[in-house]
């Protein structure tokens, strides 16, 4: 069982859809969630960081995260056809060098 | 503001021939710097991480080795490259010590032919 699992898609959806993307993971020393979006031939952004339980928003992005189900989700509100691109969840456990454990990437293309 | 640098953008390289992959980052220091390889549709390997100069830990012993001749340089290297070493190689920095978010670069597009 990998450590972190994320639906790889494609999740197609129309413009102005509410759109989840999700991870589930096996490992409850995770502490530290993020999610990255990365668009074709190019770097992983950092879009949301959470530590903990709960929910963060950031504009039309909110991160959840619940670690009782060892769950987190990514909603991004009022989607546009630039959000398509891959989303990757990664987590980390304290201490250490910082290791990231990566997702494997969920491919979203919105469509105008 | 922090930058982090990444050459060559796209590479071909024949099967056997070396391999110099160079980061850099600007704008802080004393970085962990981490580098990964992502295969088409697949997520990330991490392959090195460095907490210092001339402090190296390999993840997945493979053709590949690394080495950090400054604080906020990190090289990713190959004496003969193999068919299997083709892919999108990234390179990342995360604050020293409690930074667990990591920041990456553009990346390398190497195909090994």
């Amino acid at each position: 069982q990998k450590e972190v699992e994320q639906d790889p898609g494609p999740l197609s959806v129309p413009e102005g859809a509410i759109v989840s993307l999700n991870c589930t993971y096996s490992n409850s020393a995770f502490q530290y969630f993020m999610w990255y979006r990365q668009y074709s031939r190019k770097g992983p952004e950092l879009l949301m960081y959470t530590y903990s339980s709960g929910n963060k928003e950031d504009g039309r992005f909110t991160a959840q995260v619940d670690k009782s189900s060892k769950y987190i989700s990514l909603f991004i509100r009022d989607s546009q056809p630039s959000d398509s691109a891959t989303y990757l969840c990664a987590m980390s456990a304290p201490g250490g060098y910082n290791k990231l454990i990566f997702g494997a990437g969920t491919r979203l293309a919105v469509h105008p | 503001s922090q930058t982090i640098h990444q050459w060559p953008a796209t590479l071909v390289q024949p099967v056997g021939s070396p391999l110099s992959l160079e980061c850099t980052v600007e704008g802080t220091s004393n970085p962990n710097l981490y580098w990964y390889r992502q295969a088409a549709g697949r997520g990330l390997q991490l392959l090195f991480y460095s907490v210092g100069i001339g402090q190296i830990s390999s993840e997945v012993p493979q053709n590949l080795s690394a080495s950090r001749p400054q604080d906020r340089q990190f090289i990713l290297s190959s004496k003969k490259l193999l068919l299997s070493d083709s892919g999108f190689y990234l390179c990342a920095w995360s604050v020293g010590g409690s930074g667990y978010e990591q920041y990456f670069g553009p990346g390398t597009r190497l195909t090994v032919t």
